[in-house]
């Protein structure tokens, strides 16, 4: 079961930092979140992930509230290419499954 | 860069008959799994496998259903006797480490059972 709650959908300009939310109020001390997207119908991207410090990568920001309980990804400049479902995923202890939710639709507007 | 790669790309068949997706994850990768999404739903975890054995499977993951890494490269999944119910996106996914490191996703067969 999922344990994170995001928003159903939300739009983005082109070019501008795009903010995801999401909560997880009952992640447990060892488990990390997970940042996931799906572009249209193939296979589920990995984006990034972290345990409590903030992450970077190429290609999105990671930031986790000290109480661990929210986090925010960040995509820093958006492109049409970025629009997709994103998926919050908290995973931990003895999973190694990724439990999907209905995750967040995304659309990047020109 | 290497990824997952998964065939057929598109798969009918008729019910009651079995089919077998086949998946080669990448090389060095120790943990596989499958998953689905059936049409407009949420990805839905199958079964993952390390070290020649099921580590966790989900409910949906009945006795209809088998894996298999037939030699050191391939991965696949048996539906022993489709359902209509059974017509989804069926992704193979694989990672070096359990928890660690990130899953990587094969594009998907598409099952179509008639």
């Amino acid at each position: 079961d999922a344990k994170t709650t995001q928003p159903t959908s939300m739009d983005c300009a082109e070019g501008r930092a795009a903010n995801l939310p999401c909560n997880h109020s009952t992640i447990s001390g060892n488990e990390y979140v997970y940042w996931y997207r799906q572009i249209h119908s193939q296979g589920p991207q990995y984006i990034i992930h972290g345990l409590k410090n903030n992450e970077t990568n190429e290609m999105a920001s990671l930031i986790i509230t000290e109480d661990r309980k929210s986090s925010t990804l960040i995509l820093p400049h958006a492109t049409l290419r970025d629009t997709a479902v994103y998926y919050c995923i908290v995973r931990g202890g003895n999973d190694y499954k990724l439990s999907f939710g209905a995750g967040t639709t995304v659309t990047v507007r020109a | 860069e290497p990824e997952v790669t998964q065939t057929p790309s598109h798969q009918v068949t008729q019910m009651g008959q079995e089919v077998i997706l086949r998946c080669v994850p990448i090389s060095n990768h120790l943990y596989f799994y499958w998953y689905r999404q059936i049409l407009g739903q949420k990805v839905e975890f199958l079964v993952s496998f390390y070290n020649n054995e099921i580590s966790e499977k989900s409910e949906i993951f009945d006795d209809q259903f088998s894996v298999e890494r037939p030699d050191g490269s391939n991965f696949t999944l048996k539906i022993r006797s489709t359902k209509l119910e059974d017509s989804a996106m069926y992704f193979c996914a694989s990672s070096d480490d359990r928890l660690r490191d990130e899953q990587f996703f094969g594009p998907g067969t598409r099952l179509t059972v008639l």
